[in-house]
């Protein structure tokens, strides 16, 4: 099914552990980006990219990097995790443009101890 | 970045009618208001976006104020699936896009 595809679904990092939260669409859309979401909050920007090659910060990119070498994938990488670092983390893709919706993954959650 | 204001909560009825307001007064030109709805547990799901005018999609439509300072979602008739955090934002056509979503409004639909 065309979609957006997270994965792992569920982890549990150490301080100090590094990691990659994989992001994949099927859909050929340029934009792509990663939202966290702590407790009770909304979505919050981390880092977003409009194409191949392009990627930029959001609202909280540190402790958080990105590359985009191909259309369809967009990594997340955790330098070293930290305890404020434990959420839920969504990616989103879309078309540039912005006349359409965004399609969300359904989600990574992320524990650090 | 343009921002938007959401009530933090609001009920309604099951099968009756609910009137989602979302107050987004320094919107620019090229703003899209879109709106989105998030289940417990799951990721957010698109519900319906709009530039100018009005817009009706299976799921629900969606009011613009004149000015567009201002939006409405309507569901017509709010079943207990319709319970949920409902989120609007204001996406620029094209670009850089850096969108951010508030906290959005908790909808509780009662038997």
């Amino acid at each position: 099914n065309a979609g957006v595809t997270q994965t792992p679904k569920f982890q549990v990092l150490k301080t100090g552990q590094s990691m990659t939260l994989q992001c994949a669409q099927d859909m050929n859309h340029e934009y792509m980006s990663w939202y966290r979401q702590d407790p009770g909050m909304g979505l919050r920007l981390i880092h977003y990219s409009v194409g191949a090659g392009i990627t930029d910060q959001g609202e909280v990119p540190n402790g958080y990097n990105v590359s985009r070498s191909t259309t369809e994938d967009f990594p997340l990488r955790l330098l070293s995790a930290a305890p404020s670092q434990t959420s839920v983390y969504f990616c989103a893709s879309s078309y540039v443009a912005g006349v359409d919706g965004y399609t969300f993954g359904s989600g990574t959650r992320l524990t650090v101890v | 970045d343009a921002k938007t204001t959401q009530p933090n909560s609001m009920e309604s009825n099951e099968e009756e009618p609910v009137h989602l307001p979302c107050n987004h007064s320094t919107i620019s030109g090229t703003d899209y208001i879109h709106w989105y709805r998030q289940l417990p547990s799951q990721g957010p799901e698109y519900v319906i976006h709009g530039l100018t005018s009005n817009v009706n999609n299976r799921m629900a439509s969606l009011a613009i104020a004149e000015d567009r300072k201002s939006s409405t979602l309507i569901l017509h008739r709010a079943t207990l699936r319709d319970a949920a955090v409902y989120y609007c934002i204001l996406r620029p056509s094209g670009g850089y896009q850096k969108v951010t979503f508030g906290t959005g409004t908790k909808l509780q639909v009662i038997p």
